[in-house]
């Protein structure tokens, strides 16, 4: 069955580090997410991506957060310069369908731990 | 904008006891409704989703779901748990009318012990 995998399971890095988290959507999806949690909260919305741009973003994906589809398979959120506040775990999530009704199917998160 | 609360943060149950877990939305407009479950040290896993129709949703691993408009819910239920239904679940809402983001509730974890 396709998943959507992504890299690494888990990061350690210092504050002000720049931290590049990988994911490989399924391969026929169109549509490419980011949500984060920090631990003992809700899940949230970072980004998404539709056609090689940023369909939306929230307060959350500052000028510190990107993303890019650098080839037909990865999709990459890079984080320039950590905080503290930055670690969570990260989840990536790609869909197929039209994006008001199809499942969002989601990885098995990269932990992210700044020091 | 919506948003999710689910009122429980934690459920303990005993297995082959059935259990609830609640979830309440609040949206201005109509919306498409989803459960997800996180089992330990995985990712998000879709449990069942409301979209339109009959307001009884069933899913996987024995789950099912009610859509209720006027209270504004969307609660998820099992008749009967398994140890292995130890997981966090996650309820989420979607507006279904334009180009809108999954919103998640804070999430219930639910622990089934012998």
């Amino acid at each position: 069955e396709p998943e959507v995998t992504q890299t690494p399971s888990h990061q350690v890095t210092q504050m002000g580090q720049e931290v590049i988290l990988r994911c490989v959507p399924i391969s026929n999806h169109l549509y490419f997410y980011w949500y984060r949690q920090i631990l003992g909260q809700k899940v949230e919305f970072l980004v998404s991506f539709y056609n090689n741009e940023i369909s939306e973003k929230s307060e959350i994906f500052d000028d510190q957060f990107s993303v890019e589809r650098p080839d037909g398979s990865n999709f990459t959120l890079k984080i320039r310069s950590t905080k503290l506040e930055d670690s969570a775990m990260y989840f990536c999530a790609s869909s197929g369908q039209g994006i008001n009704t199809g499942e969002l199917f989601f990885g098995e998160g990269s932990r992210l731990t700044v020091l | 904008a919506q948003s999710v609360t689910q009122l429980d943060s934690q459920v303990p149950v005993f297995e082959e006891a059935p259990v609830e877990l609640r979830c309440n939305y609040s949206s201005s407009v109509s919306v498409y409704l989803f459960w997800y479950v996180q089992y330990p040290n995985q990712g998000l896993q879709l449990l069942l989703k409301y979209l339109s129709g009959s307001t009884l949703v069933k899913g996987i691993n024995g789950f099912e779901a009610e859509f209720n408009k006027s209270q504004t819910s969307f609660h998820l239920r099992k008749p009967s748990v398994h140890i292995s239904d130890t997981a966090e679940y996650f309820c989420a809402v979607r507006m279904n009318s334009g180009y809108s983001t999954l919103t998640f509730g804070k999430g219930t974890m639910l622990l089934v012990s012998p």
